[in-house]
């Protein structure tokens, strides 16, 4: 059985870069054909697609949501079967439970894998 | 990108209810759409995918419908392990987008 497990620091200061890593055990990320996802959720707001890294031989595929105008970036290392979101200039607004998830990409697409979360506070 | 309108954000019921959600696309997604349930510190789980097909493992009271911009998600004979939240999730395009959740509680 798959599993994500999210892990980084809970608390970072305004401007800093926010850095988490998604573990993920049972499977894994030597594969096209998943996206590996980055979800985020603020307290009492909805959720919103950060974006994903696709794996290739050459470098990871990646595809980010512009409403982070170019903040974010991820990257994966297939020997720890780990994939990173690194988000920069973080303010209070990136205060957020974040998610990894897997999207499948073939087929019947659909996020069918996801890890419980961490918070990550923006704080000075 | 595509706005997901999902209602009620909210509603009580009692176990053995049927209860019903909906999710409005901004424009049209064809059948791509998935709803996922959620309780609290657990991770999102899949429930229904290309808007009617029923993951795997999931109990049949579960069941989707609708395409283009309408979709309703629909729990028959409510259970105790239901009372969670619901969320839609469309992927027809990127930055796929999320309805805003619903919670189901305990009446």
């Amino acid at each position: 059985q798959v599993q994500l497990q999210e892990s980084g620091p809970g608390l970072v200061k305004p401007s800093e870069t926010l850095s988490l890593t998604c573990t993920v055990s049972g499977g894994s990320l030597n594969s096209d054909s998943y996206y590996w996802t980055w979800i985020r959720q603020p307290p009492g707001k909805g959720r919103e697609w950060i974006g994903y890294i696709l794996y290739s031989r050459i470098n990871g595929i990646t595809n980010y949501n512009p409403s982070l105008k170019g903040r974010v970036s991820m990257s994966m290392d297939t020997s720890k079967n780990q994939f990173s979101l690194k988000l920069n200039s973080v303010t209070a607004a990136d205060t957020a439970l974040y998610y990894c998830a897997r999207e499948v990409r073939f087929g019947a697409s659909a996020f069918d894998m996801w890890g419980r979360g961490t918070m990550v506070s923006v704080s000075s | 990108a595509i706005e997901m309108t999902q209602s009620p954000s909210s509603l009580s019921a009692s176990v053995g209810d049927t209860v019903t959600i909906t999710c409005r696309a901004s424009q049209g997604i064809r059948n791509d759409l998935g709803w996922y349930q959620q309780k609290p510190g657990k991770a999102p789980k899949l429930l229904i995918y290309t808007a009617s097909t029923l993951q795997s493992g999931v109990p049949s009271r579960f069941s989707g419908s609708g395409s283009g911009t309408d979709f309703t998600l629909t729990i028959s004979g409510l259970q105790p392990e239901d009372f969670a939240s619901y969320f839609c999730l469309q992927q027809y395009n990127y930055p796929r987008t999320f309805g805003q959740g619903t919670k189901v509680e305990i009446k």
